[in-house]
This record gives C-alpha cells, sequence and structure tokens, in this order.
C-alpha cells in the first residue's frame, strides 16, 4: 500500500515561529502537493511539486514555502506562522497526470497562537 | 476555467436508507471527476473517478456514480446506508488541460448516519 507520512498529527506554535511541516512518500511518485482544509472551504492548494528542486505556487501561496531536495519528501514551511494559519494540513501525492488519483497523508492539525 | 459545487453542506439519513450527495461541476474541457472520502482524523481516500469511459461508475464500499453531461452532474449514490459511512465527502473536477494542479474539490458534505 502507497503510504503518505506527515510528521506530527498536531502542532501548537506561537505567532512568529518558523514552522516545518514534513511529509514523506514511498512509492517515487512524481507530484507532490500541499493543500490545507479549513471547515466550508474544502481543500485549497497551496504549493505543489512536479519534480525535485521543482515547486508551483497553487492557489494560496502567501506566507508559505516549499522544499523538495529529495523525491520523497515535500516540506511545507511558515516563515513567520499567524494565526490565520491555523488549519489542517494535508499532504498528498501521485504518480503524475490528472485522471490518477491522489494518495493523502493524514494531516497535520496546526494551531497558531 | 473549471468549478465544482456540492450542493448540501450536511446530509443526514437513517441507517438502511439510500444515500445521495449532490454534485455539479463547469468545466471548459472533457472532465474527469472523482469522489473522494474523509473519515475522522484520517486523509482523504478515492471512491470512485470517472475519466470518459463508462457514464455509471461504481466504486468501493458499494457506492457508485453516474455522470450526466446534460445536468452536468456527478452525484453519489449508495442503495443502503451503513453507520461506517459517516464521514466528509468531497466531489473533484479536473478539466484533464492544465497541469498536476489542475484540480478543484468541492467545499464536502459532512455525511450523517442516524441508528
Amino acid at each position: 500500500d502507497v503510504k503518505v507520512t506527515q510528521s506530527s498529527r498536531y502542532l501548537v506554535k506561537r505567532t512568529g515561529e518558523k514552522v516545518f511541516l514534513e511529509c514523506v512518500q514511498d512509492m517515487d511518485h512524481e507530484n507532490m502537493f500541499w493543500y490545507r482544509q479549513d471547515p466550508g472551504l474544502g481543500l485549497r492548494l497551496i504549493y505543489f511539486s512536479y519534480d525535485v528542486k521543482m515547486k508551483e505556487k497553487g492557489d494560496i501561496p502567501e506566507g508559505y514555502s516549499v522544499s523538495r531536495e529529495k523525491k520523497e519528501r515535500f516540506s511545507l514551511i511558515l516563515e513567520s506562522a499567524s494565526t490565520n494559519q491555523t488549519s489542517m494540513y494535508l499532504c498528498a501525492s501521485g504518480p503524475g497526470g490528472l485522471k490518477e488519483k491522489l494518495f493523502f497523508g493524514s494531516g497535520t492539525q496546526l494551531s497558531v497562537l | 476555467a473549471q468549478s465544482v459545487t456540492q450542493l448540501d453542506s450536511h446530509v443526514s439519513v437513517s441507517e438502511g436508507t439510500p444515500v445521495l450527495l449532490r454534485c455539479n461541476y463547469s468545466s471548459s474541457y472533457s472532465p474527469s471527476l472523482f469522489w473522494y472520502v474523509q473519515h475522522p482524523n484520517k486523509g482523504l481516500q478515492l471512491l470512485l473517478k470517472y475519466t470518459s469511459a463508462a457514464t455509471l461508475v461504481k466504486g468501493i464500499n458499494g457506492f457508485e456514480a453516474e455522470f450526466k453531461k446534460s445536468e452536468t452532474s456527478f452525484h453519489l449514490t449508495k442503495p443502503s446506508a451503513h453507520m461506517s459511512d459517516a464521514a466528509e465527502y468531497f466531489c473533484v473536477v479536473s478539466d484533464n488541460e492544465g497541469g498536476a494542479d489542475g484540480l478543484t474539490f468541492g467545499k464536502g458534505t459532512h455525511l450523517i448516519i442516524q441508528p
């Protein structure tokens, strides 16, 4: 079974802190994604990556950056956390192609105080 | 441009009765359509997908969906609800013409199963 592992299930940080969210997949997928999920808003794409060292902005990239130094790992970085970044963050990976399904991690619930 | 509308934010049914979760989409191209399910404290899992083959698509756990181009709909159904079906359901559209970011998620429907 494909596994997408997010390093933390729950995270509490203070305003202004730098936050790292880690995601690792074990199926050699080219594509990796970071979404945030908020009640009533569904999933919104923050950043995605087609390949190692490649990154593309999604719909809501402001306040975030990403890093993909290795194919299996995709990190989301909050440079200076703010309270409006309190959310559920979901990582996903996929083999490529828009007809292919995505595999999701269990999510990280981030609270910024 | 593409969009997807899930017509109900919450649906409540009794165990053993049919389930209907409604989804309408708009797309400039021939779309691919997906339904994902998210159980509490879990990631999203694919239920089924439509990619221009048969219009009636069967998925896991007894769910199915029918692609109706004339109505621009892709409603999810199940003949008999089970308590384990309680979850959040997302309809997703892909227009197949963009990059890997060309997925649009609906806002979700929360399915409640009454005993």
